[in-house]
C-alpha cells in the first residue's frame, strides 16, 4: 500500500492569489494523478503527472491555471493559479499500483477562495 | 458517452440494519470496477476491486456484485455500524480512454443509532 500525505490540509485564500499544494508519497510511482471534488460532488481528474515529463491535463484544465511540478517520484505540487471562488474545492493527490491495481489517495487539501 | 450513475443519492438507515446501493455504468470497454468509501474530509479509500471474470468479491461486512452483461454492480452492507457514515463511490475504469477512471457521483450513506 502506499501512504500518502498534503499540505496544507485547508486553506482560505483571496480572490487572484495562487496556492501550491504538495503531495508526498512513501514509496516511489511512476504516475501521479491530481483530482478536484467540487462540493457535494463526485471526483474530476485535472491531470496525471509523470516523473520527467510534462504533465497531462484533462479536457476544461490547462498548464497556466494549475500547473503542476514532479520533480521526482515520491513528490509533487499542483498550483491554483489567480483563484476565484469557483475554485472552492477539496484537491486531491493519488497514486497507482500498477502490479494490483489499488488506487490511493491523500486526505485532500480543502481549499476555500473568498 | 462513458457515465457512471449511481442509487440512491442518499439514504439513511437505523445501526444493525442491513443496506445495497446500487451503481449503474455505460463505460465501454470495461477494465475493472471499484467500490470507495469516502469519510468527510478524508481521501477515498477502496473496498473491492472486480474484473469482469469476478461476480462477487467481499470485504469484511462489504460485499459487491457485478454483473458484467447488464453493467450492473451494487454494494451490500450487513449489519451496520456508526463508522459506516460516509459516501460511496463507484468508480469503473475503461481501457484505452483519456481518464481511466469514471466516477460515479457516489451515495451519501448516514447510519442512526
Amino acid at each position: 500500500s502506499a501512504v500518502i500525505s498534503q499540505k496544507p490540509s485547508r486553506d482560505i485564500c483571496q480572490r487572484g492569489t495562487s496556492l501550491t499544494i504538495q503531495c508526498q508519497v512513501d514509496s516511489q510511482v511512476t504516475m501521479m494523478f491530481w483530482y478536484r471534488q467540487q462540493p457535494g460532488q463526485s471526483l474530476t481528474l485535472i491531470a496525471t503527472a509523470n516523473q520527467g515529463s510534462e504533465a497531462t491535463y484533462e479536457s476544461g484544465f490547462v498548464i497556466d491555471k494549475f500547473p503542476i511540478s514532479r520533480p521526482n517520484l515520491t513528490f509533487s505540487t499542483l498550483t491554483v493559479s489567480n483563484m476565484s471562488p469557483e475554485d472552492s474545492s477539496i484537491y486531491l493527490c493519488s497514486v497507482e499500483d500498477f502490479l494490483t491495481g489499488e488506487q490511493y489517495f491523500g486526505p485532500g487539501t480543502r481549499l476555500t477562495v473568498t | 458517452k462513458n457515465q457512471v450513475e449511481q442509487s440512491p443519492q442518499s439514504l439513511i438507515i437505523l445501526e444493525g440494519k442491513n443496506c445495497t446501493l446500487q451503481c449503474n455504468y455505460t463505460v465501454s470497454p470495461f477494465s475493472n470496477l471499484r467500490w470507495y468509501k469516502q469519510d468527510t474530509g478524508r481521501g477515498p479509500v477502496s473496498l473491492t476491486i472486480m474484473t469482469f471474470s469476478e461476480n462477487t468479491k467481499s470485504n469484511g461486512r462489504y460485499t459487491a456484485t457485478l454483473d458484467a452483461d447488464t453493467k450492473q454492480s451494487s454494494l451490500h452492507i450487513t449489519a451496520s455500524q456508526l463508522s459506516d457514515s460516509a459516501s460511496y463511490i463507484c468508480v469503473v475504469s475503461a481501457k484505452n480512454y483519456g481518464q481511466n477512471f469514471v466516477f460515479g457521483p457516489g451515495t451519501r450513506l448516514s447510519v442512526l443509532p
